[in-house]
């Protein structure tokens, strides 16, 4: 069973409008969200995270947000920049037993176009 | 370096051999993880250790996979009678607990390893 969701596989936008990549978890014990862009022979990087209290992060053209009630979350990228074009990965923490792992979605390809 | 290495970054394996993967975290981090990530999907947990001590190995899918940090640094991951379903990206992340973002694990490039 996927506790984190991420049901687009893809997303095509032109550079300067908004991109908004969505992600749905099942999971009430998460307590961090984060967001990881991954380029291809690389590993993935931290991009932006957000506190299960919180509904709302933002970091220069990225904001995340958190709709507890629904389990959803998602991030805006604006403007949008060719180099954005990356493979985005949701994860959520979850600390159980002394153990502290990430929770991955199957990730989505956003391309950027010029 | 600064971030997490790992070595080696490709590895060819005949169905049968043993593979050792390696992983060195960033200098100070307590938290190590290991994740495999098959093609097309996110990656997924294996174990994890705080210094030496593995605290979860429920990722670990059968007893041919090892994993150890005997000096609480580096990683080694070990996969014995390798099959044609090990072949997948291993990655390595490591954190440091009880400063900042304690939950944000940073990454290696990952080993992919085929199995042939």
């Amino acid at each position: 069973d996927q506790q984190v969701k991420q049901n687009s596989p893809s997303l095509s936008v032109q550079e300067g409008r908004i991109s908004i990549l969505n992600c749905d978890y099942t999971n009430s014990m998460f307590d961090y969200f984060l967001w990881y862009k991954k380029y291809p022979a690389e590993g993935p990087t931290f991009l932006i995270s957000i506190s299960s209290i919180k509904d709302k992060n933002e970091d220069g053209r990225f904001t995340v947000f958190l709709n507890k009630s629904a389990k959803h979350l998602s991030l805006h990228i604006v403007p949008s920049q060719p180099g954005d074009s990356a493979v985005y990965f949701c994860a959520a923490s979850v600390s159980q037993g002394g153990s502290e792992k990430l929770v991955f979605g199957k990730g989505m390809k956003l391309t950027v176009n010029p | 370096g600064a971030g997490v290495s790992q070595s080696p970054r490709y590895k060819v394996a005949k169905r049968g051999q043993d593979v050792a993967l390696r992983c060195d975290p960033i200098s100070g981090h307590v938290s190590l993880f290991w994740y495999q990530q098959a093609l097309g999907q996110g990656p997924e947990f294996l174990t994890y250790f705080q210094n030496e001590a593995q605290l979860d190995k429920s990722g670990l899918p059968s007893d041919r996979f090892f994993a150890e940090r005997p000096e609480g640094s580096v990683s080694t991951l070990k996969i014995q009678r390798t099959q044609q379903e090990d072949s997948a990206v291993y990655l390595c992340a490591s954190s440091s607990i009880g400063q900042g973002r304690w939950y944000e694990q940073y990454f290696g490039p990952g080993t992919r390893l085929t199995v042939t």
